[in-house]
């Protein structure tokens, strides 16, 4: 059974509009991260948070920008966007086991 | 910085043993894990070693570890179609607390009957 959900799972949109995909989890976890994984299957991590208010940019650069104002939640939103955001989003969390623990995903298609 | 490399693909037998491969270059490596993505899904964690072991078996799974060519691989026993995904080499280091792995590109496993 999941511990960690996302929303949407599938979302096609037109350029330009703002978007988030939410993320929680029920864990209790401190650590939270969103990874983008293009067609090409390489898994990148862009945003990663260590507690509430605590947010860091990841390895790969993305437009995107997160929030963390509750242990739960860690929304990603996109202002505007472009047919490059096309990718899959998978969030994780981990707790002090080190093991991460991954959502399904959400496919975005920006058109 | 850090880098894992796996091959990128791999076809087998229903039947066979599978076999995939992953280097990394951290040698401060503390955690090692094998996830497997199936299609339109999110990560499973499959197994993970430690890196004060050489071997870990979990029913048809067996990791091994050469800590000092820092070479991992995931051998899958009698493989089955349901196999069939991508599978994912991670590593975390044990210099940081930040809990962040550094993944492979990842190995797509064809089963074919």
């Amino acid at each position: 059974e999941a511990d960690i959900y996302q929303t949407p799972r599938y979302l096609v949109i037109g350029t330009g509009k703002k978007i988030t995909l939410e993320c929680s989890q029920t864990m209790g976890h401190d650590k939270m991260y969103w990874y983008q994984q293009d067609p090409g299957m390489e898994l990148h991590l862009i945003h990663y948070s260590y507690g509430v208010n605590s947010t860091e940019k990841g390895d790969l650069s993305s437009e995107s920008t997160v929030s963390r104002i509750r242990t739960e939640h860690f929304p990603l939103t996109l202002e505007s966007a472009r047919p490059s955001h096309t990718s899959q989003y998978l969030c994780a969390s981990s707790g002090g086991t080190r093991q991460l623990f991954f959502g399904e995903g959400s496919r975005l298609t920006v058109l | 910085g850090e880098d894992v490399e796996q091959s990128l693909f791999l076809s087998v037998r229903e039947g066979d043993s599978s076999v995939i491969n992953c280097t990394y270059t951290d040698s401060s490596s503390t955690y090692l894990y094998w996830y497997k993505q199936e299609p339109g899904a999110g990560l499973q964690l499959l197994t993970y070693i430690f890196s004060n072991m050489d071997m870990k078996q979990d029913q048809r799974l067996t990791v091994l570890l050469n800590k000092k060519d820092k070479h991992l691989s995931l051998r899958i026993a009698d493989t089955q179609t349901g196999d069939s995904a991508i599978y994912f080499c991670a590593e975390k280091p044990s210099r940081t607390n930040a809990g962040k792995s550094t993944f492979g590109d990842g190995t797509t496993l064809t089963v074919k009957p």
